[in-house]
């Protein structure tokens, strides 16, 4: 299986800063089609996943434009800027290129 | 607008099956894929399958197959997972949610709690 690695493991960060987080995956999650199916997801307290990032870097309708995603191959980010009050949460990164689909081990925000 | 709609929290004894409910509404179901997923408090997610509501196709993760099975009724929106032989490790939430591109609508996520 593909083992996706998150770092940190947790984040804890003022208001109004930029929070910065690292996914590293055991294989490339290039497909043979060309697109790379690493996506990321917000878990916030007591809630359901709600979709971020799909495709390295696109956003999904309705997220803002603070939320960035970045990478390739195997190595990919989440930045998040002006970190806000509702952005708390649990961050997993995500792969559909591989069976089984997996996640990461998750990030939790905190804000300061 | 997309909604999914899962059935109310279980309580169940060692042993048995429960049978667990999301419903749809808002998209045309018939033609879409939807996931399963476990989560135990506290620890990150895993998929448990997949299923293709159009035929009933379906695809599991290995560590599911035997535990899981993932059924739809076109003629209510609704996807069903079948969880067997419950043991106090299968207590968790489990969420449902829709597939197209990537997973942009979850239900609200049911717990399953296996106690005796």
């Amino acid at each position: 299986d593909v083992v996706l690695t998150q770092t940190p493991v947790s984040l804890s960060v003022t208001l109004g800063d930029q929070a910065s987080i690292s996914c590293r995956s055991s294989q490339s999650l290039e497909y043979s089609d060309g697109y790379t199916y690493l996506e990321w997801y917000l878990q916030k307290p007591g809630q359901s996943p709600q979709l971020l990032i799909y495709e390295v870097s696109n956003r999904f309708s309705g997220v803002p434009d603070r939320f960035i995603g970045s990478g390739s191959g195997t190595d990919f980010t989440l930045k998040i800027s002006r970190v806000e009050p509702e952005d708390l949460g649990v961050y997993y990164c995500f792969q559909a290129t591989h069976d089984p689909l997996t996640f990461g081990s998750g990030t939790k925000l905190e804000i300061k | 607008q997309v909604k999914l709609q899962q059935s109310g929290a279980e309580l169940v004894k060692p042993g048995a099956s429960v049978k667990l409910s999301c419903k749809t509404s808002g998209y045309t179901f018939s033609t879409s894929y939807m996931s399963w997923f476990k989560q135990i408090p506290g620890q990150s997610i895993e998929w448990i399958g997949m299923i293709y509501a159009g035929d009933g196709g379906t695809g599991y993760n290995q560590k599911f197959k035997g535990k899981a099975t993932l059924t739809v009724d076109t003629s209510s929106s609704t996807a069903y997972m079948d969880l067997s032989s419950l043991t106090t490790e299968d207590s968790a939430v489990y969420f449902c949610a829709r597939r197209g591109y990537n997973f942009d609508y979850w239900g609200q996520g049911v717990m399953v709690t296996v106690s005796s």
